[in-house]
Order: C-alpha cells, then sequence, then structure tokens
C-alpha cells in the first residue's frame, strides 16, 4: 500500500459526458501528479500540483483539466468524453515540487471505461 | 525533445541477473533516470533512480554512463515475483516539465 488513494475504483459512463476522478496524497506529499494508461499509448504525464499551483504539464487534452485543494487532494476532471478516453488513471504523490528525479508514489488506479 | 526506448519484452530464469537498458538520447543535463515497476492492475512501484554512474540500493543497480545517453537496470538473481513491467522515466527537457516514460519492458522469469 502506497499511502495514495484514488476513488471511484471502476467507472462506467457514455460518451460525451463528464467525470471527476479524485486523489488523496501520502501523508506529507504536497505534490500530486495524474497519469493515463492505455494499451497503445503507455503511461502519459498529464499534469504535476504542488500546494495547490500546477507545476508541470504534459500531454493534458483541453478537454481535461485538473486542480488541487487546500487539503492537498486533488480532482481530474474530464469532459466530452469520448471511446478513446478509456483507460486507468492514476495518481501519483510525492514530498517535493519537481516533476523530474523525485520517488513518485502511485495509488491503485481508477479504471475509466467510456461506452 | 527526450525520447525514451526500451526493449518490450525479455525473459530470464530463476537466479539469473537481468539487464534491462533504456535509451534516452536527449536527457537534459540536470534530470534523473527512474525506474519502476508495474504488476498487472497496480500504480507503477519505484525501484531505483539516479543520475551518472552507478546506484545500487537493496534490490538493483541502475548503470548509467558518462554520456548519459542510456542506462541500464540491473536485477540480481532474479525470482518469480520479478515477473511484471518494467519502466524508465526522464524529463522531457522542456519548459512545461513535462515527463516521459518509455513504453515498458515485460519481463518474464521462468523456474
Amino acid at each position: 500500500d502506497s499511502g495514495v488513494t484514488q476513488t471511484p475504483k471502476h467507472l462506467i459512463t457514455a460518451t460525451g459526458q463528464r467525470v471527476t476522478l479524485r486523489c488523496s496524497p501520502r501523508s506529507g506529499d504536497l505534490s500530486v501528479y495524474w497519469y493515463q494508461q492505455s494499451l497503445d499509448q503507455g503511461l502519459q504525464f498529464l499534469i504535476q500540483y504542488y500546494n495547490g499551483e500546477e507545476r508541470a504539464k504534459g500531454n493534458i487534452l483541453e478537454r481535461f483539466s485538473a486542480q488541487q485543494f487546500p487539503d492537498l487532494h486533488s480532482e481530474l476532471n474530464l469532459s466530452s468524453l469520448e471511446l478513446g478516453d478509456s483507460a486507468l488513471y492514476f495518481c501519483a504523490s510525492s514530498v517535493g515540487s519537481r516533476s523530474s528525479g523525485i520517488t513518485q508514489f502511485f495509488g491503485p488506479g481508477t479504471r475509466l471505461t467510456v461506452l | 525533445l527526450a525520447k525514451t526506448t526500451q526493449p518490450i519484452s525479455m525473459d530470464s530464469y530463476e537466479g539469473q541477473e537481468v539487464n534491462i537498458t533504456c535509451s534516452h538520447n536527449n536527457i537534459a543535463t540536470n534530470d534523473y533516470i527512474t525506474w519502476y515497476q508495474q504488476f498487472p492492475s497496480q500504480g507503477p512501484r519505484f525501484i531505483i533512480q539516479g543520475y551518472k554512474t552507478k546506484v545500487t540500493n537493496e534490490v538493483a543497480s541502475l548503470f548509467i554512463p558518462a554520456d548519459r545517453k542510456s542506462s541500464t537496470l540491473s536485477l540480481p538473481r532474479v525470482s518469480l515475483s520479478d515477473t511484471a513491467v518494467y519502466y524508465c522515466l526522464v524529463g522531457d527537457g522542456g519548459s512545461q516539465g513535462n515527463l516521459i516514460f518509455g513504453k515498458g519492458t515485460k519481463l518474464s522469469v521462468k523456474p
């Protein structure tokens, strides 16, 4: 158990809908990272927040957005969902602010299925 | 921008040493190389991280040559429980701090 929690574990929805994925970092960690993992694209970095501020950005679609709240939990919002958005979404956390060169602790993931 | 390349799969037998290499030709000067292990339906788990030369911890070693264009993860005396996918991770050196995972190497350890 990494100490990072993600809810829900599974989510099934329809195209065009909007969903919110939630992540709680390990106690004491200030950074939260979001990743998408699909069979064809592998692990793709989406975005990092550090203490409420956006810190690093990857290949995140405009339909996707994230935020980190004062209690340090984070939410990833996915809108206008398409079939291709079906994937595992992982959240990770770390102590420091760097995007690279820092140990990240991953949560168990949320499996999103878009029908 | 950085790009990583790893072998898609490797086979080994219990007790053997396994070396998995990742090439990252455009790694940024100040960037580290990190390796993760992932089992099915689980999140990746940190194995080891380094900047240059050699790093060793209780589970693995990481070898990074002077030009830092590649890195080799070494797993000594693998067991069946080491069967997993192994990923290298580097930053892309760009202004947005993008992180690049390799496509992963599926290691199969046989008895």
